[in-house]
């Protein structure tokens, strides 16, 4: 049994770019979700799909985007980047209603 | 919507000596609760968990937690901490009986165990 991955682990980006994240759910869960963790806090919750829809949104921007594809693997989507999203990113995967299981996370740095 | 405090931002303790890590939470519907461990550029590991039953949940490495529902409080504890619990402990807490996963964590407890 895989767990969750997520890649890149690390990634520096400009101020105004796109990025893509990306992770792999672990074997079997059907729900992925997304975190932002930004440095001495903790993890605030971005968005959850579950079968490909996304069933619930936190307080982020529509700038923060994402899709969840057949195999369960999803992307996180970030226009426009900001100083502000410096962070690290988390994503979640579960089996709907069970414990979610983290990503090492991937370590965003706009400059 | 739900909210959590953790009332301590660093907690330094002695090797072998006991700990107490508080979190608070607050909630309008049932909830289940979490804690999670984050060690240094590493994502979050479960690490126990309170969905119902038994209000006394325990981990494989000593770790427990009292789920009290009456003070809103869900404290987590270990007898005796060796050096390798050094890390930061994440408390959460999620809407019960949904199958929706949102989690809402604390601002965290930084765990530093001096030998």
């Amino acid at each position: 049994e895989t767990g969750v991955t997520q890649s890149p682990t690390h990634l520096i980006k400009t101020r105004g770019q796109q990025v893509t994240l990306r992770c792999s759910s672990q074997s079997g869960h059907n729900t992925v979700s997304w975190y932002q963790q930004a440095l001495g806090q903790g993890p605030q919750f971005i968005f959850q799909y579950y079968r490909e829809e996304e069933n619930g949104r936190g307080n982020f921007p529509p700038r923060f985007s994402g899709l969840q594809f057949p195999n369960y693997s999803s992307e996180l989507n970030v226009n426009a980047l900001e100083l502000d999203d410096s962070a690290l990113y988390l994503c979640a995967s579960s089996l709907a209603g069970s414990e979610a299981f983290f990503g090492q996370g991937t370590r965003l740095t706009v400059v | 919507a739900q909210s959590v405090t953790q009332l301590d931002s660093q907690v330094p303790v002695f090797e072998e000596a006991p700990v107490e890590l508080r979190c608070n939470y607050s909630s309008s519907v049932s909830v289940y609760l979490f804690w999670y461990v984050q060690y240094p550029n590493q994502g979050l590991q479960l690490l126990l968990k309170y969905l119902s039953g038994s209000t006394l949940v325990e981990s494989i490495n000593g770790f427990e937690a009292e789920f009290n529902k009456s003070q809103t409080s869900f404290h987590l504890r270990k007898p005796s901490v060796h050096i390798s619990d050094t890390a930061e402990y994440f408390c959460a807490v999620r809407a019960g009986g949904t199958s929706y996963g949102k989690l809402t964590f604390g601002q965290g407890t930084i765990l530093t165990v001096h030998p």
